[in-house]
This record gives C-alpha cells, structure tokens and sequence, in this order.
C-alpha cells in the first residue's frame, strides 16, 4: 500500500484561500467517505481536522473545510492565517490490509 | 479530559526490542480503540496497528506483521506496543492515538477519525 500523493508545498498570504490535494486510488481515497486530514506543528502531535470527507471536529474554524471527487480529496483553507502555517496530512480507510493509509505531507507556508 | 501520557524516550541497539506505553484516562478505557502511528525524522505518519481494548484483539498493518505486538491493561488503562526485531529504520516518534467514537458507534474507517493522540515517544536505534 502506497503513502497517498500530495504536493510537497503550498503557500499563500494572509487572507488569501489555498487548496491541498491528496490523490489515492479506487481502494482508498476513491472507495470511501472516510477521508481525514491532520495538522501538525513541528515538534507537536497531529491533530484532527476533518474527518468522514468534509466534517469538522468542535474546535475546528470553519476556515477549514474537505471535498473529495473521485479518487482525489481536497483541504482548502480559507482566509490564510499566520497560525495556520504547519504540515498537512490526509489519511484515508482502505480496502488493503494495511487498512489506514496516510499522505505525503505538504507544508503550508503563510507568505 | 482525555489524555493519552506515554513513555520517554529510548534509545536501543539494533536488534532489540522495545515496548512504548500509553496511558489513558479521563475516559472509559475499554470503550474505545487504541491506535498506534509512528513518524520518521522530517518524515510523514505511518499507521502501525489499532487494538480494541475491551477483549485485546489486534489488527496490524501487513508492514509491520511478525514485529510488532500491542497489548493492553485495563487495571491501569494502559495500552502497550512492542517491536522487535529493530533496525535503524524503526527510528521515530511512536504515538498512541484515540478515535472520537467508540467501539461500539464505529465501523471500518470511522473508527479511524483519530481525535485524541499522545505526546509521541522517540525510539532511536543505533548501535
């Protein structure tokens, strides 16, 4: 089972929206509605921040919001913040029996 | 509130093993799954394994398979992941992690929705 595709970096100014892809297959992304996406400061454990494609856990600004088409899921972050700048990961349940498969990573840097 | 303590830091030759706990509390032990992520230096999330502290079954992902054994204790909420077997490539952070829904409310990928994590133990192997 492969780690899921995202891209390396993106960045963008306060204020401004940007959109992480994560690109699976039929057996992961594409099979389930069970796509999630996870912060993480350096240094700091990962934390929730959708979860099921496009559900945010309490505590989650809604600047955040998940979709998903066909076997890509997307995390756009509207109105870019400073505290928004961290690494970004999706995860998706897949058929395999590795069962729980986490992306590349991407860096948000807030220009 | 939950929380998910774990232990310190180790550091092991290669070849041996090394067992990581997480302490629970703040919730009911046996009502959720317990998850176990590990991350390389400057690398991503890896999913090693889930276990079900109610009854002690496992799941492993296939990589892992043969090294690694998670185990629990419900007297002191404590949940345990051995790997043996090391090698330098077994070097990260090791965290313990909680879904938001209990066992009994999830099915398949929803009892992967990992909302609580632990502060992450480092392992490094080296000789």
């Amino acid at each position: 089972q492969s780690a899921l595709t995202q891209p390396a970096s993106v960045s963008g100014s306060p204020g401004q929206s940007i959109t992480i892809s994560c690109t699976g297959t039929s057996s992961d992304v594409g099979g389930y509605n069970y796509v999630s996406w996870y912060q993480q400061h350096p240094g700091k454990a990962p934390k929730l921040m959708i979860y099921e494609v496009s559900n945010r856990p309490s505590g989650v600004p809604d600047r955040f919001s998940g979709s998903k088409s066909g076997n890509t899921a997307s995390l756009t972050i509207s109105g870019l913040q400073a505290e928004d700048e961290a690494d970004y990961y999706c995860s998706s349940y897949t058929s395999s029996s590795t069962l729980y498969v986490f992306g590349t990573g991407t860096k948000v840097t807030v220009l | 509130q939950v929380q998910l303590v774990q232990s310190g830091a180790e550091v092991k030759k290669p070849g041996a093993s090394v067992k990581v706990s997480c302490k629970a509390s703040g919730y009911t032990f046996t009502s959720y799954y317990m998850h176990w992520v590990r991350q390389a230096p400057g690398q991503g999330l890896e999913w090693m394994g889930i276990i079900n502290p109610s009854g002690g079954s496992t799941s492993y992902a296939q990589k892992f398979q043969g090294r690694v054994t998670m185990t629990r204790d419900t007297s002191t909420s404590t949940v345990y992941m051995e790997l043996s077997s090391l090698r330098s490539e077994d070097t990260a952070v090791y965290y313990c992690a909680r879904p938001m829904s209990p066992g009994s409310y999830c099915s398949g990928g929803s009892c992967f929705n990992l909302d609580y994590w632990g502060q992450g133990t480092l392992v490094t192997v080296s000789s």
